[in-house]
């Protein structure tokens, strides 16, 4: 049964500084990676998505990356700014139909101070 | 940018009564999923949904979970008989080629709060 791990489980950093948020997966078999970001009390909104193929994505001050023999995929968030504080949520799509669900993390609290 | 768009935003519903959670997902897709969170823990999968019949189920999903397709644009999640344990951020969404081709799209939620 694949689990989807996310280390830390809240972080507060300066704004301005770089941050790395830990995502990692048990079954390595995986279709794709996706990030999303999640306000309080709000949707999902997806900030990366990362085949199986691919090692990374970025998307401006965002980069993804992926391992996926060993299970992981990290955040790099550069120049934080109190705008990026939200929920981080990591989620994987098994390597199956085309319809298939997505797992996600427990995510990540973010808050950026000013 | 389209969206996926949920209705209510908010239900506040008594323990037994029957729910309708209302979606209309980006209107080129073609696979739908309703997910949820109950307050604190992950998002958890539903159902999917793909040429009009459930392609896959979780365990949550049992006999009190229903899903519709009505119309070419709405797509239902109806709960006939509420539980206090059904109270959860329900979330929508829509994908053009399913989880494991592009992006999934998901909706603000519908918070239900079963009293």
């Amino acid at each position: 049964k694949q689990e989807v791990t996310q280390i830390p489980a809240a972080l507060s950093v300066p704004e301005g500084e770089n941050l790395v948020l830990n995502c990692s997966f048990t079954d390595s078999a995986i279709y794709n990676l996706q990030w999303f970001r999640q306000d309080p009390g709000k949707g999902l909104t997806s900030l990366l998505l990362i085949q199986s193929s691919q090692r990374e994505q970025t998307s401006g001050r965002l980069n993804a990356s992926l391992d996926k023999s060993s299970g992981r995929s990290t955040l790099y968030i550069a120049a934080s700014q109190p705008g990026d504080s939200a929920t981080y949520l990591c989620a994987v799509s098994r390597n199956k139909n085309r319809d298939d669900k997505i797992i996600f993390g427990k995510g990540t609290r973010l808050h950026i101070l000013p | 940018e389209p969206e996926v768009t949920q209705t209510p935003s908010h239900q506040v519903t008594q323990m037994g009564q029957e729910v309708i959670l209302r979606c209309v997902p980006i209107s080129n897709h073609l696979y739908f999923y309703w997910y949820r969170q109950i307050l604190g823990q992950k998002v958890e999968f539903l159902v999917s949904f793909y040429n009009n019949e459930i392609s896959e189920k979780s365990e949550i999903f049992d006999d009190q979970f229903s899903v519709e397709r009505p119309d070419g644009s709405n797509f239902t999640l109806k709960i006939r008989s509420t539980k206090l344990e059904d109270s959860a951020m329900y979330f929508c969404a829509s994908s053009e080629t399913g989880s494991t081709g592009n992006t999934i799209y998901f909706g603000e939620g519908s918070w239900l709060t079963v009293v």
